[in-house]
């Protein structure tokens, strides 16, 4: 079974930009989780979609968002980037079950200039 | 919403020792915490995780053990090997936000 799979892999902007991230999680999945990683914050909770509906949203402003599609796939967009934005961008999938085991991809390394 | 605080953000040891890392979390009606290994350059891996109603649970090298009362948990590697030197994560089921909360997160050295 192939595992979560992000694009692209890095990728660098300049402030003002807008990126779009995507994500495919492992088939049979319906949760999609992301989460921004930086080293003086950790491992930031951003938003879950679950069947193409947004469950849940963490704590970041608007210029984050995202969706999902009926195939699960699901996308992330940060407008009007700024130097705070560089991360790395984790995409997880679950079967969305309440507490089941979250799978990760390898992320996408944003840098902002 | 939940807290969770992981003790310590760094942790040397020689290969063969015992390794530790502690969390404490906040919301007392959080039910999941599992625990994560993040290898340089790839996601986060589950490597074990435990439920409420389990104080202690093992595998292999690995055991975590849960105080509710206290609401902290701990993750515990026997006989270190270099490759278990990674960066490792706890987390906490936010039941509210039906989501993860992680703690700030641990790199383990162990030492050859």
């Amino acid at each position: 079974k192939a595992g979560v799979t992000q694009t692209p892999r890095y990728l660098i902007k300049t402030r003002g930009q807008q990126v779009t991230l995507s994500c495919s999680p492992i088939s049979g999945h319906r949760s999609v989780s992301w989460y921004q990683q930086t080293p003086g914050q950790g491992l930031q909770f951003l938003f879950e979609y679950f069947s193409e509906t947004q469950r849940n949203k963490g704590n970041f402003p608007g210029r984050f968002s995202g969706r999902q599609f009926s195939n699960s796939r699901s996308e992330m967009n940060v407008s009007t980037l700024e130097l705070g934005d560089s991360a790395l961008y984790l995409c997880a999938s679950s079967e969305g079950q309440g507490t089941g085991e979250l799978f990760f991809g390898e992320g996408s390394r944003l840098t902002v200039l | 919403g939940e807290n969770v605080e992981q003790h310590p953000s760094t942790l040397s040891v020689q290969e063969g020792d015992s390794a530790v890392i502690k969390c404490t979390y906040s919301d007392s009606a959080s039910n999941y915490f599992p625990w994560y290994k993040q290898e340089l350059g790839k996601g986060p891996q589950l490597i074990i995780d435990i439920r409420s109603n389990v104080g202690e649970k093992k595998d292999q090298r690995i055991a975590v053990t849960l105080n509710k009362t206290a609401k902290h948990f701990s993750l515990h590697i026997t006989e270190t090997q270099p490759e278990d030197s990674a960066v490792y994560f706890c987390a906490a089921h936010d039941n509210a936000g039906n989501m993860l909360t992680f703690g700030g997160g641990t790199r383990l050295m162990v030492k050859p």
